[in-house]
């Protein structure tokens, strides 16, 4: 069974802060996906960055990076100079490499940047 | 592109109810899923499909049907509906090849009273 923790419920930071979400996953699964969507107040979910389980480098984009470990089986994401745009809830999730493609997600970070 | 469109937007249902929420696919996609969203529970899975003709369930299929007669179609059916299925409903769609990303539908918000 796959399982996708994000312990912090709720964070809150003041504008220009750096913020880490966490991501903890477990699977049986060799190969896998992780993934990193973001919800904003309107709803929608907004795809963020994918991961194959075999790809260990981190990756920048802009004022994000994620940093995967899979020797902790964590997958974070760093939000560099947060921006008031940037409050959302933001999912992290898991999905296999073959056969199904559903996707596990985790509760949700609801991340609060004030001005 | 419309991408992945899901009807209605909003729905309220009495209990014992019973109605279709509509997901259309226009990127040719293999793999289709539904999934529900609750407040501090993420979204759960549903039931999902692998192609046209192939259907399988999720995490929390009970109360729910599904069918994929063509590639582009994915209803969800709620046979009796419940105050437990209000939910907000989420739609995807996904390539089934290696390299590849769901695309959410906008979602249904839906209230059982």
């Amino acid at each position: 069974a796959q399982k996708v923790t994000q312990a912090q419920t709720e964070i809150s930071v003041v504008e220009k802060e750096d913020v880490t979400l966490d991501c903890v996953y477990e699977t049986r699964d060799t190969t896998y996906y992780l993934f990193w969507y973001k919800q904003p107040p309107s709803g929608e979910l907004v795809f963020l960055i994918r991961r194959n389980s075999f790809d260990e480098q981190n990756e920048i984009s802009g004022r994000y990076s994620w940093n995967f470990q899979k020797s902790t089986s964590s997958f974070n994401f760093t939000i560099t100079a947060s921006q008031v745009v940037d409050s959302a809830v933001y999912f992290c999730a898991l999905s296999g490499f073959t056969g199904r493609r559903a996707l596990t997600f985790g509760s949700g970070t609801r991340l609060q940047v004030q001005p | 592109n419309a991408g992945v469109t899901q009807t209605p937007k909003f729905q309220v249902l009495k209990t014992g109810q019973s109605m279709t929420l509509q997901c259309a696919q226009d990127m040719n996609h293999e793999y289709m899923s539904w999934y529900r969203q609750d407040p501090g529970m993420g979204l759960r899975l549903i039931h999902y499909s692998v192609g046209a003709g192939i259907t399988d369930q999720g995490e929390v299929p009970n109360g729910y049907n599904v069918s994929r007669s063509t590639t582009e179609d994915f209803p969800l059916r709620l046979l009796s509906a419940a105050p437990s299925q209000t939910s907000v409903y989420f739609c995807a769609s996904s390539w089934g090849g290696r390299n590849t990303e769901a695309f959410f539908g906008q979602g249904t918000r839906l209230t059982v009273v």
